[in-house]
């Protein structure tokens, strides 16, 4: 089955600051998805990517994806309070609207 | 903004007896799916459904679980005799159409069973 890993599991970073997420899987994907999920909550979708190499932006958060379609990062820059909760990254392996295949989640907290 | 909302929120129920959970899907979309998450793990699919009929199904969705488009607008997940591993968040997804391919999901019921 698809294995994602994402990195760090948790995060603690001060407002304002810079901060990566990483999501690595172990083959070739058709799609990566970025979701946000506040604890007991819903799955907020953020951004999908599909080619090798595409960088997409939505306000302060970046997503890429690199040429090999393996690797993704999630960068969020000059953190606030609101952007903390758990950021998810799934993959489609297939296409086609199919299954996702989530990692295990990053827990983000943001300190005043 | 159009959303997918689920009901219950929350519920609570003994061991073996039937659940039904209730997805609105966003108006509109024609793919839909049902994910579970059990509390510290991670989002797992369960199932999807498009035209009417299954399109796919972990080994998770045994045949305890059913899933029904009653009318035009709701989707259910039947859990016919509840088991205490079936304590999870049950998140509702949707998606438009071939082409658009990113799933929304619902704010989840969280359910219980005792």
């Amino acid at each position: 089955s698809q294995e994602l890993e994402q990195s760090p599991q948790s995060l603690i970073v001060q407002e304002g600051k810079n901060l990566t997420i990483n999501c690595t899987s172990s083959k070739t994907l058709y799609g990566l998805y970025w979701y946000k999920q506040k604890y007991g909550e819903g799955l907020i979708f953020l951004m999908m990517l599909q080619k090798g190499g595409e960088e997409k932006s939505h306000e302060k958060i970046t997503a890429k994806l690199d040429e090999k379609k393996q690797q993704s990062s999630l960068h969020i820059t000059a953190s606030q309070p609101s952007h903390a909760g758990i950021y998810l990254c799934g993959a489609d392996r297939r296409g086609g609207g199919n299954k996702l295949t989530f990692g295990t989640g990053t827990q983000l907290k943001v300190e005043l | 903004e159009p959303e997918v909302t689920q009901t219950p929120s929350h519920q609570v129920t003994q061991m073996g007896q039937e659940v039904i959970l209730r997805c609105v899907p966003i108006s509109n979309h024609l793919y839909f799916y049902w994910y579970r998450q059990i509390l510290g793990q991670k989002v797992e699919f369960l199932v999807s459904f498009y035209n009417n009929e299954i399109s796919e199904k972990s080994e998770i969705f045994d045949d305890q679980f059913s899933v029904e488009r009653p009318d035009g607008s709701n989707f259910t997940l039947k859990i016919r005799s509840t088991k205490l591993e079936d304590s999870a968040m049950y998140f509702c997804a949707s998606r438009d159409s071939y082409r658009q391919e990113t799933q929304y999901f619902g704010p989840g019921t969280r359910l219980l069973v005792l």
